[in-house]
């Protein structure tokens, strides 16, 4: 099946540091996803890409789908600890199929 | 506004046990679907559905069985749970279309098979 590599697995920065993280996969994809998962909670949706070259702002978060639409990254700015968790990519190539999940980046926000 | 509601928070079983994971959404999607979470392996996509009766297999279906009666609920049933079902397993729910890779996230289920 199609797999989703995303990298780093863990991450631990300073606070006010920003963060970027990366998600590749081997097959196009026509749309991306980021989630974030806090701590004893499901994921929550963070940003939605859908255009190849789209570049996309939530608050602090940045996300782009690749031009070549087999990666996307995901880059936050000015860390805070309540950024912690685990941030999920996940793409899909076609209208019918199911969304297809990264393995995650953990990370940790030391104050 | 409940969302997408999962019961039981959590579970422990003994090996051979059967059980029912609940997931229930009051948000009118067509779209649901049931992951498992383990360590180092992400989300892994178990049985989905597009609407009520129909269903399809995902990534990791062995071992477990959906049906969807209605569009509010798609159980997730463990006929003779292993240790190896021990995991964290996720509810999901969306529209169809366009938008139904917006999925909306339950709570979790954390079951234990000893």
């Amino acid at each position: 099946g199609q797999q989703l590599n995303q990298s780093p697995q863990s991450m631990f920065i300073q606070e006010g540091e920003d963060v970027s993280m990366n998600c590749t996969s081997s097959s196009i994809f026509n749309t991306w996803l980021w989630y974030k998962q806090d701590p004893g909670e499901g994921p929550v949706l963070l940003i939605a890409l859908y255009k190849a070259g789209e570049l996309t702002s939530n608050g602090r978060l940045t996300a782009q789908f690749g031009i070549t639409r087999k990666d996307s990254f995901l880059n936050i700015s000015a860390s805070i600890p309540s950024d912690v968790g685990i941030y999920f990519c996940a793409g899909r190539n076609s209208g019918n199929t199911p969304l297809v999940f990264g393995k995650g980046t953990r990370l940790s926000v030391i104050a | 506004n409940a969302g997408v509601t999962q019961t039981p928070k959590f579970q422990v079983l003994k090996t051979g046990q059967s059980m029912t994971l609940q997931c229930a959404q009051d948000m009118n999607h067509e779209y649901m679907s049931w992951y498992r979470q383990d360590p180092g392996m992400g989300l892994r996509l178990i049985h989905y559905s597009v609407g009520a009766g129909i269903t399809d297999q995902g990534e990791v279906p062995n071992g477990y069985n959906v049906s969807r009666s209605t569009t509010e609920d798609f159980p997730l049933r463990l006929l003779s749970a292993a240790p190896s079902q021990t995991s964290v397993y996720f509810c999901a729910s969306s529209y169809t279309g366009r938008t139904n890779e917006k999925l909306f996230f339950g709570s979790g289920t954390q079951l234990s098979v000893l």
